[in-house]
């Protein structure tokens, strides 16, 4: 099946900094990817979805400014968390799905702790 | 917000035994998909079911969709404890191609062997 790469699987950053997450599709091309942000033992929330190319979409409470997207290709999209504050700890999923897919491919997800 | 809602929240079971989950969502679909998700992990697709489909059947995975009740359900026989995981339904609004899909709350099912 696809594959999808998300890396860092984790990253530990002090309260101030900035922390790039990168999603890569590795053997399709996934023109439309998601982004998801999940706390423990909850569901996953929607954050954005971000097409090739174009302006991600932002769902309602999420700051773009403080979570930039960027879908510079069809197999790499980049979340960055600016100006990380404690309260941005999470486990991020990225996920991607081919053109006409039904389906979606997940990354193994970024946990992210701001001291 | 939420689309679906699963039920129960939490599952312990034996090895060999049954493990049923159901999900209920708010909106007409065009399909119903079920994902696993193991701890700390990324989510993998398990089966798609259409709203014209009534039931089906992957290996020891059984769904059923009642699009009347707006409900769904995922069987597991012959439970192992490699199915030790959450189980997450998801939904893509109808006519909304493209759309992300929004995931229920999911159920953490435990196996004991």
């Amino acid at each position: 099946g696809a594959v999808v790469s998300q890396h860092p699987s984790w990253v530990i950053c002090k309260s101030g900094t900035s922390v790039k997450i990168e999603c890569r599709s590795l053997d399709f091309q996934a023109t439309t990817m998601f982004w998801y942000r999940q706390f423990p033992k909850q569901s996953l929330m929607l954050m954005a979805t971000s097409n090739e190319g174009s302006k991600a979409t932002y769902e309602q409470g999420v700051e773009k400014d403080k979570f930039l997207i960027n879908h510079a290709s069809l197999t790499l999209s980049t979340l960055t968390v600016t100006s990380a504050h404690p309260e941005d700890s999470s486990f991020y999923i990225c996920s991607a799905r081919e053109r006409g897919g039904e389906k979606l491919f997940f990354g193994s997800g970024t946990q992210l702790s701001v001291l | 917000s939420q689309q679906g809602e699963e039920d129960p929240q939490a599952l312990s079971i034996q090895e060999g035994e049954n493990a049923t989950m159901n999900c209920s969502y708010k909106t007409s679909i065009n399909n119903l998909q079920w994902y696993r998700q193991n701890s700390g992990r990324g989510l993998v697709h398990l089966i798609l079911i259409r709203s014209n489909e009534r039931e089906k059947h992957s290996g020891r995975l059984r769904v059923t969709l009642d699009t009347s009740k707006k409900s769904s359900s995922l069987l597991i026989t012959a439970s192992r404890a490699a199915d030790t995981a959450s189980y997450f339904c998801a939904t893509r609004r109808a006519n909304q191609a493209g759309t992300a899909l929004i995931f229920g709350k999911g159920t953490t099912l435990s196996v004991s062997s």
